[in-house]
């Protein structure tokens, strides 16, 4: 069973501040690796997805993986009230295969202003 | 933009009935999924497909059916629902595992 693991929270972070999210997986032969955003009552939505060990930077987001360490995580740089939301981590290991994701429990992220 | 549509965004169901959850794509997508998703314990997924009539069984299958008989549409059945099967439950697409694409949910509760 592939398991994908996240701190639950809630993750408090003042507004302007770096928030920084963490994600340990299973199964090393994961391939590909996302972070969903889903704000409250709402489904997730893709904001950011990497597949080679290192830093890869979208805006105000930076995801960062170690494949080594099995770990994953997500920068949101000069937080925002807009930002808080629960953040998933996903992780497929077919590399774009049909199977669909294992997906963690989420991170709940407040943005104090 | 994708569009992924679920038919009902609440439903109430007594405990025995039959229950159909319709997800339509308009993206032409192979891959189509069915998660639910439970306070504590995340999105799961219950079924997949990657082409018409075809069907794979996820991490959670068990009181649970799909239909797939056009590209598009990809339908959850509850055969006998249950308490235990109210959740939210979620519709996906995707073309490969780039992206996948949600349906805005449906709150189900069976009393």
């Amino acid at each position: 069973q592939k398991e994908v693991e996240q701190n639950s929270g809630p993750l408090s972070v003042p507004e302007g501040a770096i928030a920084s999210l963490n994600c340990t997986y299973s199964d090393r032969g994961s391939q590909s690796f996302f972070w969903y955003r889903q704000y409250s009552g709402k489904s997730p939505e893709l904001i950011m997805s990497i597949y080679s060990n290192g830093d890869k930077e979208d805006g105000r987001f930076t995801a960062q993986l170690n494949k080594a360490s099995q770990y994953v995580s997500l920068l949101i740089r000069d937080s925002q009230p807009s930002d808080s939301a629960t953040y998933l981590c996903a992780v497929s290991d077919s590399g774009g295969g049909a199977d669909g994701l294992t997906f963690g429990k989420g991170t709940h992220l407040i943005i104090q202003p | 933009d994708v569009k992924v549509t679920q038919s009902s965004r609440y439903l109430v169901k007594r405990t025995g009935e039959k229950v159909f959850l319709e997800c339509v794509q308009d993206m032409d997508h192979e891959n189509m999924f069915w998660y639910r998703q439970d306070p504590g314990l995340g999105l799961r997924l219950i079924y997949f497909s990657y082409d018409v009539k075809m069907k794979e069984k996820g991490d959670i299958p068990e009181g649970y059916s799909v239909s797939r008989e056009k590209k598009e549409r990809f339908s959850l059945i509850l055969e006998s629902a249950s308490t235990n099967q109210t959740s939210m439950y979620l519709c996906a697409s995707s073309q490969n595992n780039e992206k996948l694409f949600f349906g805005s949910g449906t709150q189900l509760s069976v009393l």
